[in-house]
């Protein structure tokens, strides 16, 4: 099956600063990458995905870049805020229908 | 439109009792997931059902069952709970898993005495 090894495991970046964080895959069959942020005690909610068919992609201060080749996607936090402090999941997909979690990164926004 | 509800939220469990986790999406999801989360291993699969009628072992199956009873509910099942079933559990849904994400409950919050 797949593996989805994600780092750092924690995070703390100055207010303003970018975070970056990385997931390598193991199946090149997948082909769907989410992105999750997970609050304490609240449920993970989706903030960003992208398909196999691109390489970047961007929604305001959050982007996600993808390479099929290495197998390894990141998250990329621009211009931080205190509000981004959350747990953050990686997960890959393929037609198998389940999807294959990272095991999370604590981030961790110092005011 | 609520999307995914689960009940309970919250439930203590004694050792070797049974209980039943209900899960059910508003969003006609064909597919429905029931996951465990524990601290510093992010979220396993139990159980998954990519259609009414259909069920499939997830990561860590052992100690549990599920339903499907219809396109809108998903159950889990605890048949003679264990303390190493204390965790937080999410159910999810997805309408195409290959090309759209999860949608999660809020979670049940199960700890087993």
């Amino acid at each position: 099956g797949e593996n989805v090894e994600q780092h750092p495991s924690t995070l703390s970046v100055q207010e303003g600063d970018s975070a970056v964080i990385k997931c390598t895959y193991s199946d090149s069959a997948s082909n769907y990458f989410p992105w999750y942020k997970q609050e304490l005690g609240k449920r993970p909610q989706l903030i960003i995905d992208i398909r196999s068919n691109v390489g970047e992609k961007k929604d305001q201060r959050i982007a996600v870049t993808l390479n099929k080749t290495a197998k390894h996607f990141s998250l990329h936090i621009t211009e931080t805020q205190p509000e981004d402090s959350a747990v953050y999941f990686c997960a890959a997909s393929n037609t198998g229908n389940q999807f294959y979690f990272g095991t999370g990164t604590s981030l961790t926004v110092i005011p | 439109n609520a999307g995914v509800t689960q009940t309970p939220k919250f439930q203590v469990l004694k050792t070797g009792q049974s209980m039943t986790l209900q899960c059910a999406q508003d969003m006609n999801h064909n597919s429905m997931y029931w996951y465990r989360q524990d601290p510093g291993m992010g979220l396993r699969l139990i159980y998954y059902s990519a259609s009414e009628g259909t069920t499939d072992k997830g990561e860590v199956p052992n100690g549990y069952n599920v339903s499907r009873l219809n396109k809108r509910e998903f159950s889990l099942r605890l048949e003679s709970a264990a303390p190493s079933q204390t965790s937080v559990y999410f159910c999810a849904s997805s309408k195409d898993p290959a090309k759209q994400p999860q949608h999660f409950g809020d979670g049940t919050r199960l700890s087993i005495l």
